[in-house]
């Protein structure tokens, strides 16, 4: 099993539909999770850190289900600007004090007009 | 301010050359990171450095050479690369290491070896 799995895309979506993106983990002691965007040829940014009581901000909302090691991101109402590859990272101590962020190979999202 | 830079923004470079890549941050972060990202693949962390020392290096060849002169700068020194070690090359901090904080990621060098 892969260590972020995400589902494989790419997503064609129009204006104004509601988007879910999956992710699972294997690393059953991993600590902390997020969600990054990232453009075209661009860095990843930072999106949602994603907690177990499950958080919102605005159109978007990030769910962890720790015992089915599962991470969701929804987003709602989609715009032209949330095109972009979605990336799952979930982050797991790697030895000693040592933690590493793993990521998801990421889904394309597209929003069509 | 969650800025982090990188420069340059693009670099070309032979095989026998040799190039630095920098990147700075000033949000008093002490966790810097080196990422490889290949067109359509996820970043690949290459080394972090923690408190301005090494602390994890993911089995990077020599030809790349890490060094972080202060807590808010980290260089990247490149030597007798291969093309194949064309990328994207970002750079992140985080607040500390341990403690999986967020990562903020620099614009990236895109990097290509003729």
């Amino acid at each position: 099993r892969k260590e972020v799995e995400q589902d494989p895309g790419p997503f064609n979506v129009p204006e104004g539909a509601t988007v879910a993106f999956n992710c699972t983990y294997s690393n059953s002691a991993s600590q902390s999770f997020f969600w990054y965007r990232q453009d075209c040829r661009k860095e990843p940014k930072l999106l949602m850190s994603v907690y177990s009581s499950g958080n919102e901000d605005g159109r978007f909302t990030a769910q962890l289900n720790r015992a089915s090691q599962y991470i969701s991101l929804l987003i709602r109402d989609s715009k032209l600007s949330d095109s972009a590859t979605y990336l799952c990272v979930v982050t797991a101590n790697s030895g000693g004090s040592n933690y590493k962020l793993t990521f998801g190979k990421g889904t394309l999202l597209t929003v069509n007009p | 301010d969650t800025e982090v830079t990188q420069t340059p923004k693009h670099l070309v470079m032979g095989m026998t050359n040799k190039k630095s890549l920098k990147c700075e941050q000033h949000m008093g972060h002490r966790a810097m990171y080196w990422y490889k990202q290949k067109a359509k693949k996820p970043p690949e962390l290459m080394f972090v450095y923690s408190y301005e020392k090494l602390s994890i290096n993911e089995s990077v060849p020599s030809r790349f050479s890490p060094e972080c002169p202060n807590s808010s700068l980290l260089n990247l020194h490149l030597h007798a690369l291969q093309p194949e070690d064309s990328a994207l090359y970002l750079c992140a901090s985080s607040r500390q290491v341990p403690d999986p904080y967020e990562q903020y990621f620099g614009p990236g060098t895109r990097l290509t070896v003729t």
